[in-house]
């Protein structure tokens, strides 16, 4: 069974630039979570999508957006990128809508804003 | 709100046992996970505790105590491949915080030879 993924491995931005992180969750999930992996720093939440709807966003500004699909595959959109967003963004999927279900990640994409 | 503490880095040698622990302050979850982190790699998924005890999974095990806050990875027979960070993650109550896990620094292990 295929896992989660994500493309590309690496993006390479310069300040002001959109960047545009895509990912497929394992086949039957429904859920997809995006995260962010700043350098030193743990994993923080950003948003989750069930269904094509954004359930929950985590504390990040409005220029971080995105997107699920009818085949809930899902994209994340950086907007007016800032040198602080060079970061791994991680993207794991679940099963359903139980706060309980285990998240599987992929293996992330690796942005650096110049 | 939470708060996830680990210690940052663990030295440990080939064959041995250690212990990584991870401490939380919050205000309710429902379970504790641990997730293993090669540098590079994706997060992949070691344990889910729910109740308080040890879920004990090969090599691997995970221990729960709600109401002490604390939490522990328990490897046994330490490879050269379990050098890796650990990530410790809360999944908070429905009501308050769907769908995201919190999770701390990460405990990163070097086992040596």
């Amino acid at each position: 069974e295929a896992g989660v993924t994500q493309s590309p491995t690496h993006l390479i931005k310069t300040r002001g630039q959109q960047a545009t992180l895509r990912c497929s969750p394992i086949s039957g999930h429904t859920s997809v979570y995006w995260y962010q992996q700043a350098l030193g720093l743990g994993l923080q939440f950003l948003l989750w999508y069930d269904e094509g709807e954004e359930r929950n966003r985590g504390n990040f500004p409005p220029r971080f957006s995105g997107r699920q699909f009818p085949n809930y595959s899902s994209e994340l959109n950086v907007n007016a990128l800032e040198l602080e967003d060079s970061a791994l963004y991680l993207c794991a999927s679940s099963i359903g809508l139980a706060d309980t279900d285990t998240q599987y990640f992929g293996p992330g994409t690796r942005l650096t804003v110049l | 709100g939470q708060n996830i503490d680990q210690p940052t880095e663990m030295t440990a040698t080939e064959g041995a046992i250690v212990q990584i622990n991870c401490t939380y302050q919050t205000s309710g979850f429902n379970g504790l996970f641990w997730y293993q982190q090669h540098a590079g790699e994706a997060p992949t998924f070691l344990s889910y505790n729910v109740l308080d005890g040890l879920e004990e999974k090969g090599r691997f095990s995970s221990f729960l105590s709600r109401s002490k806050g604390y939490s522990y990875l328990l490897l046994k027979e330490l490879q050269m491949k379990d050098s890796a960070s650990y990530l410790c993650a809360v999944s908070p109550l429905r009501s308050s915080n769907t769908g995201k896990l919190i999770f701390g620094q990460g405990t990163t292990l070097q086992v040596k030879p």
